[in-house]
């Protein structure tokens, strides 16, 4: 079964400082990546994917993120945060079964902290 | 469109009580799934259903079970409430019109269970 890991639990930064937030999976096979934030007292939303080519990809609100196959990692940036990034950061990978369902593997998630 | 709906969005049940939950799906999405979110586990995968029929369980007992109806909507429910039943749980859902998939969330409902 494939499993995501986040590494960093909390992240406090101060505003206009850079950003990088770990993860890691462990599947062998063809993934769907994800990073999704929930905001505070805000429902889950889709802040990037990656389904294939450019591993370097960009999501809403100026945040990217980069798969490397190699290492597993699909780290999420962003070169300069403002306050109201303060949110939780999700990870997820979903993988497609044979019979074509999926489902979202999550991580642990990132409490991030950005101090005025 | 409109996003994906859940109802309640607050309950609260005592020890062995049952609980159903509703999801409405955005429309024209097939796919719903439900994911329980506890600040100790985070976000664990409960089951998904696509067409009426579940296609993907997660590791939960028996307890847990769901529905989908013909409009897609989608309901899920727990028997005998146990307090470690406590959660946020979230649905999803997604057109699963290739394997390009993205899963779409609700607000959830918090459940409290006493």
């Amino acid at each position: 079964a494939q499993s995501v890991s986040q590494h960093n639990h909390h992240v406090i930064l101060s505003e206009a400082a850079s950003l990088e937030l770990g993860c890691n999976y462990s599947y062998g096979g063809t993934v769907n990546l994800f990073w999704y934030v929930q905001y505070p007292g805000q429902h889950l939303q889709l802040l990037l994917k990656y389904f294939s080519g450019d591993p370097l990809v960009k999501g809403i609100k100026g945040f990217e993120a980069e798969f490397i196959k190699s290492k597993f990692s699909f780290n999420l940036r962003k070169p300069s945060v403002q306050w109201s990034d303060t949110a939780e950061y999700f990870c997820a990978v979903s993988i497609i079964s044979n019979f074509g369902n999926e489902k979202l593997t999550f991580g642990t998630g990132t409490r991030l902290t950005i101090i005025p | 469109k409109a996003g994906v709906t859940q109802t309640p969005r607050y309950l609260i049940k005592t020890r062995g009580q049952q609980v159903t939950l509703s999801c409405s799906p955005i429309s024209g999405h097939r796919s719903v799934s439900w994911y329980q979110q506890t600040p100790g586990q985070g976000l664990q995968f409960l089951f998904e259903y696509f067409s009426e029929t579940q296609r993907n369980k997660g590791n939960f007992p028996g307890r847990f079970s769901g529905r989908q109806f013909s409009n897609s909507r989608s309901e899920m429910n727990v028997s005998t409430l146990e307090l470690g039943d406590s959660a946020l749980y979230l649905c999803a859902s997604s057109p699963w019109t290739s394997d390009q998939n993205i899963q779409y969330f609700g607000a959830g409902t918090r459940l409290s269970v006493l």
